[in-house]
Order: structure tokens, then sequence, then C-alpha cells
């Protein structure tokens, strides 16, 4: 079946630092791709997410690329901010069929100023 | 915005009593979903609805039962509730063609003594 691998956290980091959350996934066909966060005592936002190879999702700063080739879909952010602090989960669709989604684990992201 | 609520940020129960999680969304989404996260394991579907009146078993339906008598309303509903229950419960909603996003609600955290 379909599966999500995240790199485990924790992960700390100092303001403006150069982060890098690896994602790989399983799945048949073309899924779409997706990272979600989820901030302190909240439910969780989409962060970005790209539905096709080779498609670059953007937000906030946040990159991520959809690599068919290496199965993978790693978030990206040049400086992180103390406001970045958050779970970070990254997260598949399958191609046609129903609409659920499969999740990773989560990597809980820690900026310190 | 799309706006998903959740009947109670907190809930404390004991065992063996009857529970009700109540997830109400406002976009006409066709799609609800009950996800249950739990630390280490990330997010696990335990039951999802793609039309009224409709259900379908996720990944973890053991215990759990949903009701959708009207578009808006996704109810999850502990029978006999256990300790082992005791978690984060996140509903979410999609639209039903349009993509396969999920917006989601702040999530109820239940305790169960």
């Amino acid at each position: 079946g379909d599966s999500v691998t995240q790199m485990e956290g924790p992960v700390t980091l100092s303001e403006e630092a150069f982060l890098t959350i690896n994602c790989t996934y399983t799945a048949t066909g073309y899924p779409s791709l997706f990272w979600y966060v989820q901030y302190p005592g909240e439910g969780l936002q989409l962060l970005l997410k790209a539905t096709k190879a080779d498609d670059k999702g953007s937000n906030k700063g946040f990159e991520a690329t959809y690599r068919k080739e290496t199965t993978s879909f790693h978030l990206e952010k040049g400086s992180v901010q103390v406001s970045d602090s958050a779970v970070y989960f990254c997260a598949l669709s399958p191609y046609g069929g129903n609409y659920k989604l499969t999740f990773g684990k989560g990597t809980l992201l820690t900026v310190n100023p | 915005d799309v706006k998903v609520t959740q009947s109670s940020r907190y809930l404390v129960k004991r065992t063996g009593e009857k529970v009700f999680l109540e997830c109400v969304q406002d976009m006409d989404h066709e799609n609800m979903f009950w996800y249950r996260q739990d630390p280490g394991l990330g997010l696990r579907l335990i039951y999802f609805s793609y039309d009224v009146k409709m259900k379908e078993k996720g990944d973890i339906p053991e215990g759990y039962s949903v009701s959708r008598e009207k578009k808006e309303r996704f109810s999850l509903i502990l029978e006999s509730a256990s300790t082992n229950q005791t978690s984060m419960y996140l509903c979410a909603s999609s639209p039903g063609t349009s993509g396969k996003l999920e917006y989601f609600g702040p999530g109820t955290r239940l305790t169960v003594l």
C-alpha cells in the first residue's frame, strides 16, 4: 500500500539557518504530494502541494520539488524564523480513486533565536 | 475561508462512556474525514465519508463508528470509550472533484480515564 517516510525529529535550528526535511514515498502511479504544518495547539494547515513530476510547490518561503525518479518531496527553506517552529507532515494522495491522504509521522522543528 | 469546526477542544470522559465528537464544515464539501494523531505515529485515518449517509473505514476503524446525516456534519462515535482511545482527534473536509486538498479543524484532545 501507499506509504510516506519522513525524517525523524526533532530538528533544532538557529534562526536564519537552512532547513531540509526529507520525505520519500511509495505509491503506484502518480500521486499528489503535500506538506502540512501544525503550529502548537492548532490543527493542520496545507503549506504547499505538487500534483505531477517536476512540479515545485512553494509558500511562505518554503519549497518542495516532486521528484519521481527518487520518489521524494523534500521540504526546504533558505532562512528559518522562530515563527516556523511547528510540526511538519508530508502526505500523499493517490492518483484517481478515493480522496484520502496518507501521512508521514511528522517532524518537529524548533527554531531558536 | 473554509471553516471546519469541532464541538470541543478538550474532553475528559470515563472508561465505558459513549462519546460523541462533532465536526461541521461550511463549504459544502462532499468529503469528510476523521483522523487521530498520536506522538510518533502521525495521523491515522479512522473513517471517511464521500457523501451523505455514506461511510468507509479507514486504517484504524476498530472501536469507532460514524454518522453523516447532513452534508455539513460528520460525527465520530466511541461506543464504549477505552483508555487507549486517549488521543487528539482531527476532522477534515475536502471538495469532491476539484482536487485532493483537505481542510482541518482545530482538533479535540480526548482523555479517557
